[in-house]
Parts: C-alpha cells; structure tokens; sequence
C-alpha cells in the first residue's frame, strides 16, 4: 500500500528566512507526487506536481519540491517565506502504473511565519 | 474561477440519524472523491466515482456509506445511521478531463464538517 509521512506536525520559520517542509512517501514503483496547502476554513488547492522529467518542480506563490528517488522524499521549499504562507500543508502520493492511482494523502504539517 | 462548493459547512446529528453532504463539482469534471479528516489525523480516502459509478472505494466506505450523482451536477455522499467516529471534516474533490487522468490534481471544496453526537 502507497503512503505518506511528514515527520513534522508544525514547522516555524521567520519572515525572510527559507522554509523546508518534510514528506518521503512509499509506493510500489514510479510515484506521482503532489503538494497541497489549505488555508482556514478554506478546501485544500494545489501547489506543484512531480510526474516525471527534472527532479526540481516549482509551483504556485514561490514554492518548489524536489523529487528525491533514493531518499524517497519530495520536500517543500521556498526561499524566503512570507507571513502569508502560514498554512497546512499536505504531500500526496499515487501510483504511475498499475494498482490505485487514488492520491494517498500524509496528516499534513502546519507551517507558522513570524513577522 | 470554477470551484467546488460543498454544503452543509457544518452539520450537527445524533447517532444513528442519516445525513447527506452535498458537493457541486467544477462542471467539466468527470471524476469525483470524497476524502474525510478526523480532527487531527490524515487526509483519508473514501470513495471515487466515475462514468456514473464507484471506480475505487477504501475499506473505509462500508455499507453505511452511499455515493450518488442524481442530476449531473450535484455529487452526494449519504451516511445511514452515523456514529460517533464518523465525526469529520468531509471534502469532496473533482478532477478534469486531463490527458492522461493519473497525473491531473484534485480540486477540493471547503469541506462540510460532520459533528455526531
């Protein structure tokens, strides 16, 4: 069965510095990874994707991942975080081939910005 | 933008009464989900539905659960006789006519909170 974990359940940063929120994912073969954040009382929407091609994908409001294949993790990063990226965040994982390719979700991390 | 709207925000029941959470799809979608929350824990599947008929369902959606897409455009999750641990927040998500259907995202509502007593 194809899984999620984000070992962090919160993650702080200050305004300014760069971020980093944690995923590695387990699944049966080549992996379809996805970021998604979730604002208050709001639906999760997407941020980035990684199908295949370069390893570093970048998405909506300055965010990238990058697919790690031998560590399995697809980490979300942006460079300087904004008081408004305080959200939760949730990495998704489904198969490229065969069985399911129902995304798979982890428990989401929650991101706070310091001014 | 198109987006998904799912009513009832929240919703209060005794155990063991039915409810029925709503979801409108973006309107050129073809495959639609219901994921569920339990405060606190992981985004968990329940059931996918495609061509007017469940493609995939966890073990989660048992026979108390029933999806349906009545009129084209309104996507139904039906709960006959809720318990306790069904307290969640529900979201309904649809995706579009994408290529290849795999790699296309989920679009998600803003989720109708379920509270059992």
């Amino acid at each position: 069965a194809q899984s999620v974990a984000q070992p962090e359940d919160q993650v702080n940063v200050a305004e300014g510095n760069p971020l980093t929120v944690k995923c590695t994912y387990s699944v049966s073969g080549n992996p379809y990874l996805f970021w998604y954040v979730q604002y208050p009382n709001r639906g999760l929407q997407f941020l980035l994707k990684y199908i295949t091609g370069d390893n570093l994908v970048k998405g909506s409001y300055g965010f990238e991942a990058e697919f790690n294949k031998s560590q399995t993790s697809f980490h979300l990063k942006k460079p300087s975080a904004l008081v408004s990226d305080s959200a939760l965040y949730f990495c998704a994982v489904s198969r490229a081939s065969g069985g399911s390719y129902i995304p798979t979700f982890g428990r989401g991390t929650s991101l706070i910005v310091h001014p | 933008e198109p987006e998904v709207t799912q009513t009832p925000s929240h919703q209060v029941t005794q155990m063991g009464q039915e409810v029925i959470l709503r979801c409108v799809p973006i309107s050129n979608h073809l495959y639609f989900y219901w994921y569920r929350q339990i405060l606190g824990q992981k985004v968990e599947f329940l059931v996918s539905f495609y061509n007017n008929e469940i493609s995939e369902k966890s073990e989660i959606f048992d026979d108390q659960f029933s999806v349906e897409r009545p009129d084209g455009s309104n996507f139904t999750l039906k709960i006959r006789s809720t318990k306790l641990e069904d307290s969640a927040m529900y979201f309904c998500a649809s995706k579009g006519p994408s290529g290849n259907s795999n790699t296309g995202e989920l679009f998600f509502g803003e989720g109708s909170r379920l509270t059992v007593l």
